[in-house]
């Protein structure tokens, strides 16, 4: 069964452009999250997809935003891009509707700005 | 919301040793407790879990251990090998309403010398 897909896997952009990013979840899971990396604020939690609604979301600006497809496929989207948006970008799919369902991740998109 | 605190943030130990990671939780609500695996320029790897409802649980030479009252879990890591190396993160999840998705710790730079 082939893992979770992001693409593209590296991105350059500039300040104040948007950008948007791609994950197919394994398949057959119906739940994707979406997370930030970077050296000094290690995985931070950004939103959660289950069935096309949003069921979480954590502490980042509105110029986040995510949704999800039918076919459970996900993207991001980062508007008004700023320097401290460079980061690795993952995302983890889990099966089921439970909250606690082991989550596995891409290999992330790695998103530097300029 | 939830906050996870790791350590050691290095941990370097003779090949054949054992090693032990420990992570603090602050949300009493936090009953799943994963364990990731990242190796340099790869993705989080889910090495192994535990819910609430257990004390210990064992895979081959891992195994994590939870104390609710305390609000600890740790990970241990016997006979390492050379392939241990790696970054190693915790986190926890709460269930119900509202829940936000996995808080990680910052990471343990687990070095093995042979």
């Amino acid at each position: 069964k082939a893992g979770v897909t992001q693409t593209p896997r590296y991105l350059i952009k500039t300040r104040g452009q948007q950008v948007t990013l791609s994950c197919s979840p394994i398949s057959g899971h119906r739940s994707v999250s979406w997370y930030q990396q970077t050296p000094g604020q290690g995985l931070q939690f950004l939103f959660e997809y289950f069935s096309e609604t949003q069921r979480n979301k954590g502490n980042f600006p509105g110029r986040f935003s995510g949704r999800q497809f039918s076919n459970s496929r996900s993207e991001m989207n980062v508007s008004t891009l700023e320097l401290g948006d460079s980061a690795l970008y993952l995302c983890a799919s889990s099966a089921g509707q439970g909250i606690n369902q082991p989550q596995h991740f891409g290999d992330g998109t790695r998103l530097s700005i300029l | 919301g939830e906050n996870v605190e790791q350590h050691p943030s290095t941990l370097s130990v003779q090949e054949g040793d054992s090693a032990v990671i420990k992570c603090t939780y602050s949300d009493s609500a936090s009953n799943y407790f994963p364990w990731y695996k990242q190796e340099l320029g790869k993705r989080p790897q889910l090495i192994i879990d535990i819910r609430s409802n257990v004390g210990e649980k064992k895979d081959q030479r891992i195994a994590v251990t939870l104390n609710k009252t305390a609000k600890h879990f740790s990970l241990h890591i016997t006979e390492t090998q050379p392939e241990d190396s790696a970054v190693y993160f915790c986190a926890a999840r709460a269930t119900g309403g509202g829940a936000d998705g996995l808080t990680f710790g910052k990471g343990t730079h687990l070095i093995i010398q042979p």
